[in-house]
């Protein structure tokens, strides 16, 4: 089973910042087989990024993934004020397609 | 656009069973995958179980294997999640999501939710 652990846990920003999210696997998820996921309290999860790197449909230009192997990142280009919400990444090369722990990105 | 609605979940105590039941409308049902996630109160994003559209392939999580058993109904755009011997950590609201891909699976609409509680 692959774990994916996130950091930071949380993260503090003011709107208008850049948001870098970390997500490490515990071994190689190969060809980018990696999602990332936006909720927001009391909503549903929405989805951002599939395949380490391409954006879901209507998804804004400012939401980027990157990585390969073990090493993935979402960034957050500029916060806008609807962008602070809990991401998490998840692995769905093989089952189980397991979730990272969330990272929790709030106003500062 | 797609619509995933959630039903069967409420109170029940240890030991005790629920059948949870999810209604899709507005795509092909048939040629995507469908998945259960939970979230416990509080909690983060836990994958349960998947169903190919044929439901040749099934995947179970270890904490559930051998107790929940997903099943589909393509003729009623449907998806079940038969949940036995249910336990206090399996409290969480459980998201039915549509998946794309049959054994490589990521999740792109998801439904409100069903809340399951398990206590005496």
């Amino acid at each position: 089973e692959i774990v994916l652990t996130q950091s930071p846990g949380t993260l503090s920003l003011s709107p208008g910042d850049r948001a870098t999210l970390s997500c490490r696997a515990s071994q190689s998820v190969g060809s980018g087989y990696l999602a990332w996921y936006q909720q927001k309290p009391g909503q549903t999860p929405r989805l951002l990024i599939y395949g380490a790197s391409r954006r879901a449909a209507g998804i804004p230009d400012r939401f980027s993934g990157t990585g390969t192997g073990t090493d993935f990142t979402l960034t957050i280009s500029r916060l806008q004020p609807e962008d602070f919400a809990v991401y998490y990444c998840q692995y769905y090369g093989l089952s189980p397609f397991t979730f990272g722990g969330g990272t929790k990105v709030e106003i500062k | 656009e797609v619509q995933l609605v959630e039903s069967g979940g409420g109170l029940v105590k240890p030991g005790g069973s629920l059948r949870l039941s999810c209604a899709a409308s507005d795509f092909v049902f048939d040629t995507f995958s469908m998945n259960w996630v939970r979230q416990a109160p509080g909690k983060g994003l836990e994958w349960v179980s998947s169903i190919s559209g044929s439901s040749t392939y099934i995947y179970y999580a270890d904490s559930v294997r051998g107790r929940f058993t997903i099943s589909r109904d393509n003729a009623k755009n449907s998806v079940y999640l038969q949940m036995n011997s249910l336990r206090a950590e399996d409290t969480a609201v459980y998201y039915c999501a549509r998946g794309i891909g049959w054994d490589q699976i990521y999740f792109d609409y998801w439904g409100l939710g069903t809340l399951v509680t398990v206590s005496s």
